[in-house]
């Protein structure tokens, strides 16, 4: 079980806003930087947000993300068909030494 | 481009050993953190273990520390991941990943090689 939690699934209609949440605590989240992968279906995992904030290279604006305390958001918006997928977020955890992955969130655009 | 060609992966009986490769391309390997993320069926994705640049230093998961060996050839351009005394729970996609200067993030990933542990 991971100590990065997020809810399993979200949905859109397409242009939508959907906005993942990542709940972690003082050893990872509240304390160190946040990166969002995206992992779609048939194809390798892709970094879409590191350092918390930063895009990746090639990353839309449609993909933001932010952080408070002990919590982290993953927002997309303009919601396209392609984002359909699973989202994870991750960072370091201090007292595992080691960096963790969220539980995932599966993004179905309706 | 970046290319990483993960390759290794098989059935293999539980308490077995595996070693996985991913050959590297389009960068220069030698100053980038390298990492072994997995991924069991059904499941979501679990960092498994990293490697510093030089491969002075490694980083494991509790999952597998003590059985599992990652190591580097600059040389090569490859890392390995050494897989003892595997259980079922190992069962998974495999994924080699390309680093920064740290450890993570992780900005390029393989396609993966499969893992299958049972009898």
């Amino acid at each position: 079980q991971s100590v990065l939690t997020q809810p399993p699934s979200t949905s859109g209609t397409p242009g939508q806003t959907v906005i993942i949440s990542c709940s972690g605590g003082r050893s990872n989240v509240g304390t160190k930087t946040v990166d969002w992968y995206q992992h779609l279906p048939g194809s390798a995992p892709k970094l879409l947000i590191y350092s918390t904030n930063k895009r990746s290279s090639g990353v839309p604006d449609r993909f933001s993300a932010s952080k408070s305390g002990t919590s982290a958001s993953l927002a997309i918006s303009g919601l396209q068909s392609d984002d359909e997928g699973d989202y994870y977020c991750a960072s370091w955890d201090d007292s595992l030494n080691a960096y963790v992955f969220g539980t995932g969130t599966k993004v179905t655009v309706l | 481009e970046v290319q990483l060609l993960e390759s290794g992966g098989k059935l293999v009986q539980p308490g077995g050993s595996l070693r996985l490769s991913c050959e590297a391309s389009g960068f220069t390997f030698n100053i980038h953190a390298m990492t072994w993320v997995r991924q069991a069926p059904g499941k979501g994705l679990e960092w498994v273990a990293g490697i510093s640049a030089s491969g002075s230093s490694t980083y494991y998961s509790d999952s597998v520390r003590g059985r599992f060996t990652i190591s580097r050839d600059n040389s090569l351009n490859t890392v390995f991941l050494e897989m003892n005394t595997l259980g079922a729970e190992d069962t998974a996609m495999y994924f080699c990943a390309k680093g920064g200067r740290g450890i993570w993030p992780f900005d390029s990933w393989g396609q993966g090689t499969l893992v299958s542990v049972s009898s």
